[in-house]
């Protein structure tokens, strides 16, 4: 499989402010990670794919402007959640690739919740 | 819309009894399916995959795939309280895109 890990674990705020999420590969090099919200009681959906050295890829529906994508290295890709509102307040999760291709792994979360 | 439908269940089993969760995909041309377990306040755990028609066995999990009915479930054998879950089911068509759905509950009761 592949290692991610993600910091930090959670985060509050106030509104308005701006919030880094970052996601670390700890086993091997990932050209591509994925960055998915999680509302409660549904599923995943995937904001972007993030691509290192390039501009990342954004889904039908999420801001590029607000949710900031940077995957300035091979292990490392960062998530800024910009004047961050309550509505914002979810579980993200970055995932990668495993070395097969085919699969995803996912970072163990960080839970956003904006005052 | 590539669609991915689950029960929500909640679906509850006797300790040691086989749950069985079930998926369908609208995309006929989907290639990849996964199987996820996600425990509460967690992140998704990769637990099955399966490429082909068939069954896949791994252990107490069973995958089956039956692309004709666009159908994918996962059978837990001998299941245990710490199955206890939320199981999301996963399609992909390129590799790059995963399409979830919205997960399965399951409680094995002790």
């Amino acid at each position: 499989g592949a290692v991610v890990s993600q910091h930090p674990s959670w985060v509050i705020c106030k509104s308005g402010t701006s919030v880094k999420i970052e996601c670390r590969s700890l086993d091997f090099q990932a050209t591509t990670m994925f960055w998915y919200r999680q509302f409660p009681k549904q599923s995943l959906m995937l904001m972007a794919t993030s691509n290192e050295g390039s501009k990342a890829t954004y889904e039908q529906g999420v801001e590029k402007d607000k949710f900031l994508i940077n995957h300035a290295s091979l292990t490392l890709s960062t998530l800024t959640v910009t004047s961050a509102h309550p509505e914002d307040s979810s579980f993200y999760i970055c995932s990668q690739r495993g070395l097969a291709g085919n699969e995803q792994f996912f970072g163990p979360g960080t839970r956003l919740t904006v005052l | 819309q590539k669609e991915v439908e689950q029960n929500s269940g909640p679906l509850s089993v006797p300790e040691g009894a086989i749950a069985s969760l079930n998926c369908t995909y609208s995309d006929r041309g989907s290639q990849s399916f996964f199987w996820y377990r996600q425990y509460s306040g967690k992140s998704p755990e990769l637990i099955m995959s399966i490429y082909s028609n068939g069954d896949k066995e791994d252990g107490r999990f069973t995958a089956q795939l039956n692309k004709a009915s666009q159908y994918v479930s996962l059978l837990i054998r001998d299941s245990q309280p710490s199955d206890s879950a939320t199981y999301l089911c996963a399609v992909s068509y390129t590799g790059n895109q995963f399409y979830f759905g919205t997960g399965t509950s399951l409680t094995v009761i002790p």
